[in-house]
C-alpha cells in the first residue's frame, strides 16, 4: 500500500532556505522522486534519491532515509520563481511492476 | 527531442457525454501512464503500460473509463459517460523504462464536465 504526508502549504521569504518534508510508508520501496509544479502547468522532475543521504543539484538538495520513510526538498537562495507545488513521490514495486505514487503536494508561496 | 504530446488541451462537456483524450509519448519510450490530478491534489494514477500491455488498473473506475494502447506506441484515455467529478487534468507520462526511470509529462488536457 502507499501513504505519503507532506505539508499542504509553506510560505518563505526570498533568498532564504526552505525545507520540505516528506514521510512515506510504500510497499517494495525502490527510491523515491521529487517534482515541481507550477500552477497550470505539468510535473518537471527534479531529483531522484535511491540511496540514503543527501544529493545536492544547484540550488535544490534532496535527502532520503529509507529506514525512516522520510525525505525532505531542500530549497536554497529562494527566487519568486521557485513559488509552485512540490510533489513527493515514491516508486515502489507492486505486482511485479514498478510504480510511482504522488502526495498532495506542498504549495510554496515565496514571498518579496 | 520531442516531449509527450496531448490533445486535446482543453474540453468542455456536459454530464453524461463522452469524451476521448490522446496521448503520444516520446519516442522509444516503453511505459506509459495516465494520471488524474483533481484541482488542489497529487495527480493519482489511473492506468500504467509497458509496452501495449497494462500492468496496473487498479484506480481505473472501469465502469465507465478505458483506455488502450495499441502497438505500443500512442494510447488514448476514454470517459462514457462522464460525471461532474471528472473534471480534472488529465496527465499522460512516459518513460523509458519502468522502474528508476524519469516520468516525462505532457501538458495535461483539462476536463470540465458541466
Amino acid at each position: 500500500g502507499q501513504n505519503i504526508d507532506q505539508p499542504t502549504e509553506m510560505t518563505a521569504t526570498e533568498g532564504a532556505i526552505v525545507q520540505i518534508n516528506c514521510t512515506y510508508q510504500t510497499s517494495g520501496f525502490n527510491g523515491l522522486f521529487w517534482y515541481q509544479q507550477h500552477a497550470g502547468e505539468a510535473p518537471t522532475f527534479l531529483s531522484y534519491n535511491v540511496l540514503d543521504g543527501l544529493e545536492e543539484k544547484g540550488r535544490f538538495s534532496s535527502f532520503l532515509s529509507r529506514s525512516k520513510g522520510y525525505s525532505y526538498l531542500l530549497l536554497k537562495e529562494l527566487q519568486m520563481k521557485d513559488s509552485a507545488s512540490y510533489l513527493c513521490a515514491p516508486e515502489g514495486t507492486s505486482g511485479g511492476y514498478q510504480k510511482v505514487t504522488f502526495g498532495t503536494g506542498t504549495k510554496l508561496q515565496v514571498i518579496p | 527531442e520531442a516531449g509527450v504530446a496531448q490533445s486535446p488541451r482543453y474540453k468542455i462537456i456536459e454530464k453524461r457525454q463522452s469524451v476521448a483524450f490522446w496521448c503520444n509519448p516520446i519516442s522509444g519510450h516503453a511505459t506509459l501512464y495516465w494520471y488524474q490530478q483533481i484541482l488542489g491534489q497529487g495527480p493519482k494514477l489511473l492506468i500504467q503500460f509497458q509496452n501495449n500491455g497494462v500492468v496496473d488498473d487498479s484506480q481505473l473506475p472501469k465502469d465507465r473509463f478505458s483506455a488502450e494502447r495499441l502497438k505500443g506506441v500512442d494510447s488514448t484515455l476514454k470517459i462514457q459517460p462522464a460525471k461532474l467529478e471528472d473534471s480534472a487534468v488529465y496527465l499522460c507520462a512516459s518513460s523509458l523504462k519502468e522502474g528508476t526511470g524519469e516520468l516525462f509529462f505532457g501538458e495535461g488536457s483539462r476536463l470540465t464536465v458541466l
